[in-house]
């Protein structure tokens, strides 16, 4: 079985450009959870989608949006990118919104802003 | 604010050797904890979790002891192998009330000694 997929792998950018980032859950999947994870730390929520509709913010600002699609792929998007923008973006998948399922991450996709 | 810490950002153990990695929570609504292996370059991996009505769990080689008086989280790896090295982060969930977040701790580097 194909697990969580990302794309692209890995993304150069300049600062206050726009990106967006895909992740294609596992199947039977419907909730996509988006992660920042800057170099040597642990992955930080950014948001988490369940049924196209968002169920869960972190602490990022408004530049951070993001959208699940009725095949229950995600993206996210970031706006106005900034230096400290400049981390491994993952998404993990899970069967449903609530904690009773193990989550699964992707390989994540690995952005630098210049 | 309160978070998920670890007690050791590197471990370094000897092939066949039994390792605990720990981590210390602070937030008594957790009730859903979950341990990952992270290998260079790739997403984190689910290894064990477990549910806050529960205080052991057990899998192929790793064992999850969760001590809710001291709001303290083990992951035992029995006969380590040089496979196991990697960084390995403990999540929680503080559950619905909080946005479905799954918080992580910096993580903990281990290495494996042939």
């Amino acid at each position: 079985d194909a697990g969580v997929t990302q794309s692209p792998t890995h993304l150069i950018k300049t600062r206050g450009q726009q990106v967006t980032l895909r992740c294609s859950p596992i199947s039977g999947h419907k909730s996509v959870s988006w992660y920042q994870q800057v170099l040597g730390q642990g992955p930080q929520f950014i948001f988490q989608y369940y049924e196209k509709e968002e169920r869960g913010r972190g602490n990022f600002p408004d530049r951070f949006s993001a959208r699940q699609f009725p095949n229950y792929s995600s993206e996210l998007n970031v706006n106005a990118l900034l230096l400290g923008d400049s981390a491994l973006y993952l998404c993990a998948s899970r069967w449903d919104r609530f904690s009773s399922y193990e989550q699964y991450f992707g390989p994540g996709t690995r952005l630098t802003v210049t | 604010g309160e978070s998920v810490g670890l007690h050791l950002p590197t471990l370094s153990v000897q092939e066949g050797d039994n390792s605990i990695i720990n981590c210390a929570y602070s937030n008594s609504a957790s009730d859903y904890f979950i341990w990952y292996k992270q290998e260079s370059g790739k997403g984190p991996q689910f290894i064990i979790d477990i549910r806050s009505n529960m205080d052991k769990r057990q899998g192929q080689r790793v064992t999850v002891l969760l001590n809710k008086t001291v709001k303290h989280l083990s992951l035992q790896i029995a006969a380590t192998q040089p496979g196991d090295s990697a960084v390995y982060f403990c999540a929680e969930n503080i559950g619905l009330s909080n946005n479905n977040d799954m918080r992580f701790g910096a993580g903990t580097r281990l290495t494996v000694k042939p």
